[in-house]
């Protein structure tokens, strides 16, 4: 089976915060991916990768560094943490592309709070 | 603009009865389309793929139906169970390779009560 293990589950940080969101995926997938949920929203697309070293802006990328080290591994950085960024952050990885019909395999999520 | 819209918001029907999850998009082109169920503080997770111009999927007690000419997909949940509590979410992938999108609906919040 799949998998994709995001940390921290729950963050809570302040204003102007530095906060780092891992993702680590065992599925040998060239693909990940951060997302945004809101909501009234649909997932939105932060940041993305297609393999060690590479990152590709997404739909919703200001705010958001995100650094891939590794295959399994994909970070997601906001370095000055603003409320807006208050939402619950997904990171997903897939074979060959994530709007190809291979299958999408999600993480749990991470909540992460600016107060 | 909300380029995949889905109906209704939220519902809420009896343990046992079938439902119906609406999803209506404007996404070009429409490659394929996803439906996932998503628990309550849960990652997503796939039910079913469609892709072609008329399809139909079925998967144990879910079965969906994509009409790419009226750009719209259809979620069927039948005998439903209290675990089929969740959030029901379709996304529309606009090619067939690398370089597409997946362009996420809200969400259908369905409430199975006994």
């Amino acid at each position: 089976e799949a998998a994709v293990t995001q940390s921290p589950r729950n963050k809570v940080t302040v204003t102007g915060g530095n906060v780092t969101l891992s993702c680590r995926q065992t599925n040998s997938h060239n693909y990940m991916y951060w997302y945004r949920q809101d909501t009234g929203h649909g997932l939105r697309l932060i940041h993305y990768s297609y393999g060690a070293g590479n990152l590709q802006i997404g739909d919703v990328p200001d705010g958001y560094k995100a650094t891939r080290t590794t295959q399994e591994d994909f970070f997601l950085l906001l370095e000055l943490a603003s409320p807006s960024q208050t939402s619950l952050y997904f990171c997903a990885s897939s074979d060959a592309g994530g709007a190809s019909q291979n299958t999408l395999y999600f993480g749990a999520g991470t909540r992460l709070s600016v107060l | 603009k909300t380029q995949v819209e889905q109906s209704p918001q939220s519902l809420v029907v009896r343990q046992g009865e079938n439902c119906v999850l609406q999803c209506n998009y404007s996404v070009t082109p429409d490659n394929h389309l996803r439906w996932f169920k998503q628990d309550t503080g849960k990652g997503l997770v796939s039910l079913t793929v469609l892709v072609d111009q008329k399809d139909k999927t079925s998967n144990g007690r879910y079965s969906a139906t994509l009409d790419k000419d009226a750009k719209h997909s259809t979620l069927h949940i039948t005998a439903t169970l209290l675990d089929d509590t969740a959030t029901y979410i379709c996304v529309v992938g606009d090619r067939g390779s690398a370089l597409g999108r997946l362009h996420f609906g809200a969400g259908t919040q369905l409430i199975v009560i006994p």
